[in-house]
């Protein structure tokens, strides 16, 4: 059955250090693999996308993703948090067949000042 | 991407009555879809809306329960009919574009 972990609940970085956000699926074949962010009270906002090609995906706000098979790995990471990259933070596994999403329980970052 | 606009943004609605969520999306749209999330949870998908075809429900959420429309390409309902407390939560709809879905805002609603 497909699904996805995101094994830290909370982090907590310094503003202007690095972040990585940790993600792995199981899927059958190589899934549709996204990271969305959502602010408080807000919807989902989509940051990058992973269909197939280059492993390493850039998205918007400066994160970037790398797909890794060999670990069923979706990691995003960011060079340098900004006070404004606070947020929760879902990966999702999406069927190539129904489009159908799976959604990890998230993570929410804090930014420190 | 898509422009997704939901209505309401937010309700504050009493045990046993029933509420319509609308989802307007600004272009046409064969796939939407909609999810629950419940307070501090991930997003669930409640079902798959398609124009032209009934809702496909997901396991755990019934038709009686969750009644949707899709009378048009940009256009869906969903109503979560005789709410309890259990039922407060974020509802969003997403339309696919491409590969992708894209998120509404969501509907925040309390069942008192």
């Amino acid at each position: 059955a497909q699904s996805v972990t995101q094994p830290d609940i909370h982090i907590t970085v310094s503003e202007g250090a690095s972040l990585e956000l940790r993600c792995n699926y199981s899927y059958g074949a190589t899934p549709y693999l996204f990271w969305y962010v959502q602010s408080p009270g807000q919807g989902l906002q989509l940051l990058l996308k992973y269909f197939s090609g280059d492993t390493l995906v850039q998205g918007i706000k400066g994160f970037e993703a790398e797909f890794k098979r060999s670990q069923s790995s979706f990691n995003l990471r960011k060079p340098s948090v900004h006070w404004s990259d606070a947020a929760e933070y879902f990966c999702a596994v999406g069927d190539t067949g129904t489009y159908k999403y799976i959604f990890g329980t998230g993570t929410r970052l804090k930014v420190l000042a | 991407s898509a422009v997704i606009s939901q209505k309401p943004s937010r309700d504050i609605c009493q045990r046993g009555t029933s509420l319509t969520i609308q989802c307007q999306v600004d272009s046409q749209v064969t796939m939407m879809f909609w999810y629950r999330q419940q307070p501090g949870q991930s997003l669930t998908l409640i079902a798959t809306a398609n124009q032209g075809s009934e809702a496909t429900y997901e396991s755990g959420f019934v038709i009686d329960k969750f009644p949707i429309s899709r009378p048009n390409l940009t256009f869906s309902t969903l109503t979560v009919s005789n709410m309890s407390p259990e039922d407060s939560s974020i509802y969003l709809c997403s339309v696919l574009g491409g590969d992708t879905q894209y998120f509404g805002p969501g509907t925040r609603l309390t069942v008192l």
